[in-house]
């Protein structure tokens, strides 16, 4: 079965923090993709990369880098923690342009 | 940034009747649209990816049609159950540039027994 593994489920972490969110895959997928859900505005994408080193910038990117320095390992970096940035995050990956598999999803508070 | 909306907001439904919703996105460079099921406590799940203009497809009580020409999805849940209550999202791919995938802000389903 697929399987998308994010490492926490919850976190709370101080302002200014650096945070570290990091997600696996086992299926081989080139894409992978971070997203936060807030209430009424969705699932918006942070960041994105479709190969080992490769990245894109989503539409909220600001605030954010990421790390793919291995196909199956994709890493969000929040390198000054803020109160806005508390949210759920959610890391998924997709083969090619097929369907997208998520991850349980960790909610971060910042506090 | 792709406009990606959903309507309603949120429903709530009575066990028995059936229900649908809505997905409009834009009808240029279109490439996929996709529906999943996002339930509390949850991850979300595909329900569909669709492709072709006309486009139908089905799963159980669960049906979707797709408009590439107006730039619109209908969701179907016909005698909605319990088990239906959750968050439904659609994703828009277009074919221009890359994989990326936007979603829209969700319809949230309630099902009252």
């Amino acid at each position: 079965d697929v399987k998308v593994t994010q490492s926490s489920r919850y976190l709370v972490k101080r302002t200014g923090e650096k945070v570290f969110l990091e997600c696996v895959q086992d299926m081989d997928h080139e894409n992978m993709f971070w997203y936060r859900q807030d209430p009424g505005l969705g699932l918006r994408l942070i960041y994105f990369s479709y190969d080992v080193k490769m990245k894109e910038k989503g539409d909220i990117p600001e605030g954010y880098s990421v790390s793919r320095e291995k196909k199956e390992r994709f890493s969000l970096i929040l390198e000054s923690a803020s109160t806005n940035q508390t949210s759920m995050y959610l890391c998924a990956s997709s083969l090619g342009l097929s369907r997208a598999f998520f991850g349980q999803g960790t909610r971060l508070t910042v506090v | 940034i792709l406009n990606v909306e959903q309507s309603p907001q949120s429903l709530h439904v009575q066990e028995g009747d059936s229900t649908n919703f809505t997905c409009s996105f834009p009808s240029s460079n279109f490439y996929a649209l996709h529906w999943y099921r996002w339930e509390t406590a949850k991850s979300p799940e595909a329900l569909f990816v669709m492709t072709l203009n006309g486009d139908e497809k089905k799963k159980g009580r669960i049906s979707a049609t797709l408009n590439t020409k107006e730039g619109y999805s209908y969701l179907y849940i016909k005698g909605s159950q319990p088990e239906d209550s959750a968050t439904y999202l659609c994703a828009f791919r277009s074919n221009f540039g890359n994989e990326k995938l936007t979603f829209g802000t969700g319809t949230r389903l309630t099902i009252i027994p």
